[in-house]
């Protein structure tokens, strides 16, 4: 089956302009994860959405923010983007438990 | 406040020794452990895990052991092969919620 997919792979913007991420699970798989990862820094987890709802919350500004559709895709949006913003945005779809967590292969995004 | 830690970068082994990377955590909720494996311009891809009621975990050439008083984990790859080189990623969870907390990542270099 076709894995986890995000659209766009590298995606360039200037401060204070915003920024949707979009992200297509694996066929079956209802829960959403966003990681934002920096040079030096593991992943740092954003949100995570199931059946459409937020389930978990991060430590990030309310500058981020995502949603899911009711296929499971989910988009996650960055307003009024800062410098420090770059970094490569990791999805994950995840089946029954944690151990079935599968990345997409993550949106660079840079901010100038 | 990280807690989770990998404190070594990187590291270096030859090809065919035991490659042995740490990881160390601070929050006592945390039960259950996961190690990624991460290949440039690609997203994580799980390895294996290992829950608090054990304290080793053996997949093939890779094992993870798990020291809950000293609140260490280790993952140990005998033998090593140049398929190996690639960074390798800590992440612990409670499992009461989905959210994984990410080490920084340590890349393991293996010489031929």
């Amino acid at each position: 089956k076709a894995g986890v997919t995000q659209t766009p792979r590298y995606l360039i913007k200037t401060r204070g302009q915003q920024v949707t991420l979009s992200c297509s699970p694996i066929s079956g798989h209802r829960s959403v994860s966003w990681y934002q990862q920096t040079p030096g820094q593991g992943l740092q987890f954003l949100f995570e959405y199931f059946s459409e709802t937020q389930r978990n919350k991060g430590n990030f500004p309310g500058r981020f923010s995502g949603r899911q559709f009711s296929n499971s895709r989910s988009e996650m949006n960055v307003s009024t983007l800062e410098l420090g913003d770059s970094a490569l945005y990791l999805c994950a779809s995840m089946g029954d438990d944690l151990s079935e967590q599968y990345f997409g292969p993550g949106t660079r995004l840079t901010v100038t | 406040d990280q807690q989770v830690k990998q404190n070594s970068p990187s590291l270096s082994v030859q090809e065919g020794r035991i490659s042995i990377l740490n990881c160390d955590y601070t929050n006592s909720m945390f039960d259950y452990f996961l190690w990624y494996k991460k290949y440039p311009a690609e997203g994580p891809t799980f390895l294996i895990s290992i829950s608090s009621i054990k304290d080793k975990n053996e997949d093939g050439r890779f094992t993870v052991f798990l020291n809950k008083s000293a609140k260490h984990l280790s993952l140990h790859i005998v033998p090593s092969q140049p398929g190996d080189s690639a960074v390798y990623f800590c992440a612990a969870s409670g499992v009461s919620n989905y959210q994984l907390i990410w080490g920084a990542g340590t890349k393991l270099i293996i010489k031929p």
